[in-house]
């Protein structure tokens, strides 16, 4: 099992430009959710997907959107990127929504210049 | 919402000390708090969580304790190596929230030989 997956690992945008972070779960998991890291914030939830069809905003789900596609896929969409969203970006799942463990992806390093 | 502060920023140990991390949080209904660990360029892996019915929880070398009074957490590392070396982020969580976890903004930990 590969887990939670992630795409690209890298990536380079200019302000204005779109793009869609890709992520993927082969461990039949119910939730799953967008995380960013910055330096000296910790991982900041962005949105969460407690089941298929469903998704809801985190603590900072602006300028962002997200689809889940199916119960594997979770995509998170950056419309307009802007410098701040420089970070680096996360997928996790868990097996349902609950006092579960969640699992990370190996994380996305994304820049806006 | 919750809020979770972490302490320290950065931990430096001999190889074999122990070291001890704490956390606190604000929302007194959080009753679940996960300890993740955070290699360099990968993403978080749980190392260990205690839930609120307990006050401690051990797993080899390492322990949470858990205090609801004070609504503090902390982790304990006992006889450190060097692959003990990474970053490592409390956080909590609480029934119906979502499996929404709030992220301490971490610790960096050194084992030095």
């Amino acid at each position: 099992n590969a887990g939670v997956t992630q795409t690209p690992k890298f990536q380079v945008l200019k302000t204005g430009q779109s793009m869609t972070l890709q992520c993927a779960q082969d461990m039949n998991h119910n939730s799953m959710y967008w995380y960013r890291q910055d330096p000296g914030m910790g991982l900041r939830l962005i949105y969460y997907s407690a089941s298929e069809g469903t998704t809801d905003k985190g603590e900072v789900p602006n300028g962002y959107n997200v689809s889940r596609l199916n119960k594997r896929e979770f995509s998170l969409r950056l419309e307009s990127a802007a410098p701040s969203q420089t970070s680096v970006y996360f997928c996790a799942s868990s097996r349902r929504e609950g006092l579960y463990e969640q699992y990370f992806g190996p994380g996305t390093r994304l820049t806006v210049t | 919402g919750e809020n979770v502060e972490q302490h320290p920023s950065t931990l430096s140990v001999q190889e074999g000390d122990s070291a001890v991390i704490k956390c606190t949080y604000s929302d007194s209904a959080s009753n679940y708090f996960p300890w993740y660990k955070q290699e360099l360029g990968k993403g978080p892996q749980l190392i260990i969580d205690i839930r609120s019915n307990v006050g401690e929880k051990k797993d080899q070398r390492i322990a949470v304790t858990l205090n609801k009074t004070a609504k503090h957490f902390s982790l304990h590392i006992t006889e450190t190596q060097p692959e003990d070396s990474a970053v490592y982020f409390c956080a909590a969580s609480r029934t119906g929230g979502g499996n929404k976890l709030t992220f301490g903004t971490g610790t960096q930990l050194k084992v030095e030989l």
